[in-house]
């Protein structure tokens, strides 16, 4: 089964507004990881999440834990139009490559 | 410093052919994966190496499918037989893995090659 579930698949917002991403997983984790990928490139890498963090903060971005509900939130604040892209979760359940599970992604788009 | 590059950008290719695409790491990054993404959907994990090695092929689709690398650099991802259902972006990434259970490194992402099997 998937690992790594985004909600919502899309989100629409104006820009300036902040922008909430919600990603759920289903076996225990070694780490959570949040990546955007523009239209058209590969993925770049956001910010990473222990399982013993709860919240952590880089930039605009604010990323939340929670081990018991298995759910992870990314909250981008003050959105731009160059936040436009989308974004996936990857849980991190296992030792190697094969424990790193990406979801279908969220598509937000901010509008100017 | 150089990113993770991957060539070609796209290909376009006959039903039946076989297609070669590589990967060239950034430097001094020992683990190499690859993913494939289908039009709207996630990363479809198909193979990773620590070094030249590949402990775990099983992500593979089928045996249509093979990919190597040689002195731990560069990594070739080779589909025989094309069918159209191997239509997708192959992704090609690279971490600085230090250990086989060193987890906490992120993935660095080419931009994929667009492969279109008609």
């Amino acid at each position: 089964s998937q690992q790594g579930e985004e909600d919502p698949q899309a989100l629409s917002i104006q820009e300036g507004e902040n922008a909430t991403m919600n990603c759920s997983y289903k076996t225990s984790i070694n780490n959570l990881q949040w990546y955007r990928q523009n239209s058209g490139r590969g993925l770049v890498h956001l910010i990473l999440i222990r399982s013993n963090e709860r919240e952590k903060h880089s930039g605009r971005l604010r990323v939340t834990l929670d081990t018991s509900k298995k759910s992870s939130s990314l909250l981008i604040t003050a959105s731009r139009a160059a936040d436009t892209a989308s974004y996936f979760c990857a849980s991190h359940s296992g030792g190697g490559a094969d424990g790193l599970t990406f979801g279908k992604g969220t598509h937000l788009i901010i509008q100017p | 410093g150089a990113g993770v590059s991957q060539s070609p950008s796209n290909k376009v290719t006959e039903k039946g052919k076989d297609v070669e695409l590589r990967c060239d790491p950034i430097s001094g990054h020992t683990a190499l994966y690859w993913y494939r993404q289908s039009l709207g959907q996630g990363l479809e994990f198909l193979i990773y190496f620590q070094g030249n090695s590949a402990p775990d092929k099983s992500g593979l689709p089928s045996d249509r499918f093979s990919a190597e690398r040689t002195g731990g650099s560069v990594s070739t991802l080779t589909i025989q037989r094309t069918q159209q259902e191997d239509s997708a972006v192959y992704l090609c990434a690279s971490s600085l893995m230090l250990t086989y259970r060193d987890n906490n490194s992120p993935l660095h992402f080419g931009n994929g090659t667009r492969l279109t099997v008609t």
